[in-house]
């Protein structure tokens, strides 16, 4: 069974870097696939954020595309998102997932998501 | 990259069929059979329900069903249960040389 956990810092201050993790249990993620980070802001919908694959390559929502980094760490079997110069906008529960099928279209395993709120 | 439209809401009676459409355009829902919805309860991380379009992943009813016409996308929950009531998202591939995908807005769906 595919287990995703993300984890990093709750409050951020504006104009910093949001981090956060996720590292992947039951699956290595070496072995293929594409994972991705989703957010939604609270009381709001679903937000692709962007996508990796396990070589590295990487895919990113246009709008956010200037702020966001995704990497990924094999040996540690996690990857990280990285989003700069946050603000209240960027408020919201920050999830990983596994994306799979044709054309890596949908996520079929989850994380449980985090809270990360963007205040002074 | 626009987000694909759901209603804001939709309901029904334990027992009824409803429909949810998800429009898109000839770029993501049109273009590809690759749409897919998940299911949200209030405080949990969503939940696959349909994937490809009206594929149905092990585990979950065989009363969700999924269809396309054109650029647009249904979710038909047929024998509407009390446990059934969550928000529901669509989302599509929305890439030709990319793996980018893109989220419908979300529908309330109430059971009455």
């Amino acid at each position: 069974q595919v287990q995703l956990q993300e984890s990093g810092p709750g409050l951020v201050k504006p104009s910093e870097t949001l981090s956060l993790t996720c590292a992947v249990s039951g699956y290595s993620i070496s072995s293929g696939y594409y994972w991705g980070w989703i957010r939604q802001p609270p009381g709001k919908g679903l937000e692709w954020i962007g996508s990796i694959y396990h070589s590295g390559s990487t895919y990113y929502n246009p709008s956010l595309k200037s702020r966001v980094t995704i990497s990924v760490d094999t040996s540690k079997n996690q990857f990280s998102l990285k989003l700069s110069s946050v603000t209240a906008a960027d408020t919201a529960v920050y999830y990983c997932a596994r994306l799979f099928g044709l054309r890596a279209s949908y996520f079929d395993y989850w994380g449980q998501g985090t809270l990360v709120t963007v205040s002074s | 990259q626009s987000a694909l439209t759901q209603p804001a809401s939709v309901s029904g009676s334990p027992g009824q069929s409803i429909t949810i459409s998800c429009t898109g355009t000839s770029s993501d829902v049109g273009s590809y059979n690759l749409v897919s919805w998940y299911q949200q309860h209030p405080g949990k991380a969503p939940k696959l329900m349909i994937y490809e379009g009206s594929k149905r992943p092990s585990g979950v009813s065989n009363r969700f069903s999924g269809s396309k016409s054109g650029n647009t996308a249904s979710l038909t929950i047929s024998g509407l249960q009390a446990e059934d009531e969550a928000d529901y998202y669509c989302c599509s591939y929305a890439g030709s040389s990319t793996f980018d995908v893109v989220f419908g807005g979300g529908t309330k769906l109430t059971v009455l």
